[in-house]
């Protein structure tokens, strides 16, 4: 049972537009959300959080949004550029501090 | 600063050996992650440690699995014997507990790729 739902497996985008990611969760004990990038033969690396406690978080290009009745989180990159493509996970932390439950990824791929 | 340092970067062997995964922590890091990813389960936490000492093995898919980190330095995961269904990357992380509002920060290594035979 899948507790961190990232419906799209891939997106593509061209140069300059807005990328949307979509995530969406089941267990109603996440408290602490997390997006990861990964590139191809490296391992993940930290782009942003949100506590439940807000909406909305910004840092530069990225902003993640946070739907607490909805269960749904997204991540807004504007604008896009060709180094964001990447595989990038959604991920959530229930209170534990340390147990990360990530969803399967989406692989975006930004077009020049 | 090195990061999270994993060998062997990738290992192919055949069903039924020793597999031994290593990992290096960053220096002053007191929590250390392996995880596992596979395409159909994604990324699965298969052990957390703390200062050392296992605090949530929950992860580990059965008893053919065994981690240990018995300094600050060096973890290890070992699947005792191996089998095709356990080709997958496996990642160490590290960070500094616990994972506060504004940070998250967990700091993968670049992962081993196993593949059994």
């Amino acid at each position: 049972d899948q507790q961190v739902k990232q419906n799209s497996p891939s997106l593509s985008v061209q140069e300059g537009r807005i990328s949307i990611l979509n995530c969406d969760y089941t267990n109603s004990m996440f408290d602490y959300f997390l997006w990861y990038k990964k590139y191809p033969a490296e391992g993940p690396t930290f782009l942003i959080s949100i506590s439940s406690i807000k909406d909305k978080n910004e840092d530069g290009r990225f902003t993640v949004f946070l739907n607490k009745s909805a269960k749904h989180l997204s991540l807004h990159i504007v604008p896009s550029q060709p180094g964001d493509s990447a595989v990038y996970f959604c991920a959530a932390d229930g209170g534990s501090n340390y147990k990360l439950t990530f969803g399967k990824g989406t692989l975006l791929t930004v077009n020049p | 600063d090195a990061g999270v340092i994993q060998s062997p970067r990738h290992e192919v062997t055949e069903m039924g050996q020793e597999v031994t995964l290593r990992c290096k922590p960053i220096s002053g890091h007191n929590s250390l992650f392996w995880y596992r990813q596979t395409m159909m389960r994604g990324l699965e936490l298969l052990i957390y440690f703390n200062n050392n000492v296992p605090i949530d093995d929950s992860g580990m898919p059965e008893d053919r699995f065994s981690a240990k980190m018995p300094n600050a330095s060096f973890s290890t995961l070992k699947i005792q014997p191996s089998e095709p269904r356990d080709s997958a990357v496996y990642f160490c992380a590290s960070t500094t507990y616990p994972l506060a509002e504004g940070g998250g920060e967990l700091f993968f290594g670049e992962g081993s790729r196993l593949t059994v035979l």
